[in-house]
Formats: structure tokens, sequence, C-alpha cells
């Protein structure tokens, strides 16, 4: 049982470039959700979805963009990354909103 | 806007201490309130889930309670082990979005 996956796990990205961060989840939930960890700063909602088809923007979405084509997949798109992205990302996700959160072991994403 | 605080920061103590980690949240419609553990480096891991309607639940050593009208969860550690050594992480669903909010964390060091 897998659970939740993220790809990369890490990456150097220059400033400028597109990055999209990956997670796959096999579990058949319906919600997912992106956070960014920075120290001092504890983890923020970049993006959610409650369900496939559907996305909202959470604390910090500026910069980001995801779709929700399938239940399973919930990427992340930096389109032109700065050095301020520079962070820890996680992608967590669960049935619904009255179950269990899981999350994966996170994408450590650096901007030069 | 859903404002979910952690107090303290950090906490150290000796092996052997029953000791509580404190959450508080601003906004009481939500769903439900979760605890999770972080060690250094890796992902979150899921300890408690208590609903709205819940007033505690338990899990071992771990015992977390919820007074939702006044935005106060506790969790409670008996008998800390040096394995406890961890960030542990406090975050509330909101009622009207499905959003799950996180506080900045406690880092907790237990000595032996």
């Amino acid at each position: 049982i897998a659970g939740i996956t993220q790809a990369p796990t890490s990456q150097i990205l220059a400033a400028g470039r597109r990055m999209t961060l990956r997670c796959t989840q096999d579990m058949r939930h319906n919600a997912m959700y992106w956070y960014r960890q920075d120290l001092g700063l504890g983890l923020r909602l970049i993006h959610y979805s409650n369900t496939a088809g559907t996305t909202g923007k959470g604390e910090v979405p500026d910069g980001y963009s995801v779709s929700r084509a399938n239940t399973d997949d919930f990427p992340l798109t930096l389109a032109s990354a700065v050095p301020s992205q520079t962070s820890v990302y996680f992608c967590a996700s669960r049935m619904g909103p009255n179950t269990e959160a899981f999350f994966g072991q996170g994408t450590r994403l650096t901007v030069v | 806007k859903q404002e979910v605080t952690q107090i303290p920061a950090a906490l150290s103590v000796p092996e052997g201490e029953n000791l509580v980690l404190n959450c508080s949240f601003t906004d009481s419609a939500i769903y439900n309130l979760q605890w999770f553990r972080q060690d250094p480096g890796k992902g979150l891991t899921s300890l408690l889930l208590i609903q709205s309607s819940q007033r505690e639940q338990t899990s071992g050593r771990l015992n977390a309670s919820l007074d939702k009208s006044s935005g106060r969860s506790t969790l409670y550690i008996a008998a800390s082990q040096p394995g406890d050594s961890a960030t542990y992480l406090c975050a509330v669903t909101l009622s009207n979005t499905g959003k799950l909010i996180f506080g900045q964390g406690t880092t907790l060091q237990v000595k032996p």
C-alpha cells in the first residue's frame, strides 16, 4: 500500500523555470491539499480540492496553480519559480472533511 | 480568518513527566481538530482526530481534549519518553470550506 506519493523528493531549480510537483494517492480519497512548510511559519495551505474537478485557494496561493482532473492526482505547478518559493512542500489527502488527513513525505525545493 | 495558535513553541522536560500541549483557534465553526507528530525531516503522522461533537479522544499514552466553544484543545502525554521528542502540530477543519488549517507547532524534547 503506497498511500500518498510525492515526486520528486528534492529538486534544485533555477529561478524563472516552470516546475510541477506531483502528488498521487491510491486510497480513493476525495479531498487533497498542498502545503508549504517554512521555518518559523509552520504549514501554510497553498491550494486544496474537496473532490475531483474542484479546487480552492488556501492561505498562500500566489505563484502556484493546481488541477484535479481525477481522484488520484493533484499536481502543483510553479509557473515561474522565485527564490521565495524555496520550501518543503507537503501533499495531504483524506476521504472527507470529517476524516483523518494523511501526508506524503514531502518535496524539498530550492530555487536559486 | 481562522487563526490557530500553539503555545509553547518549544518545551523540554525530563523523561517520565506528564505534559500538556496547547492549541487554540479563533473560529469555532469547525468540523474537527486533528493532532499530528512530525519528526525532523519527515512528513506528518496523525495521532488523534476529535470531531466537533466530541470532548476527548485517547490513544495509548495520548489524550486529546476539545472545548469548541472556548476554542481550545490540549494534548496530554503521560509518562513521557525520549522517543516522544518531535514537533506536535494541531490543525482544524473549517466547516464552511473544508480547509485544514495548522498551528505552528510545539517542539518537544524529552531528556533521558
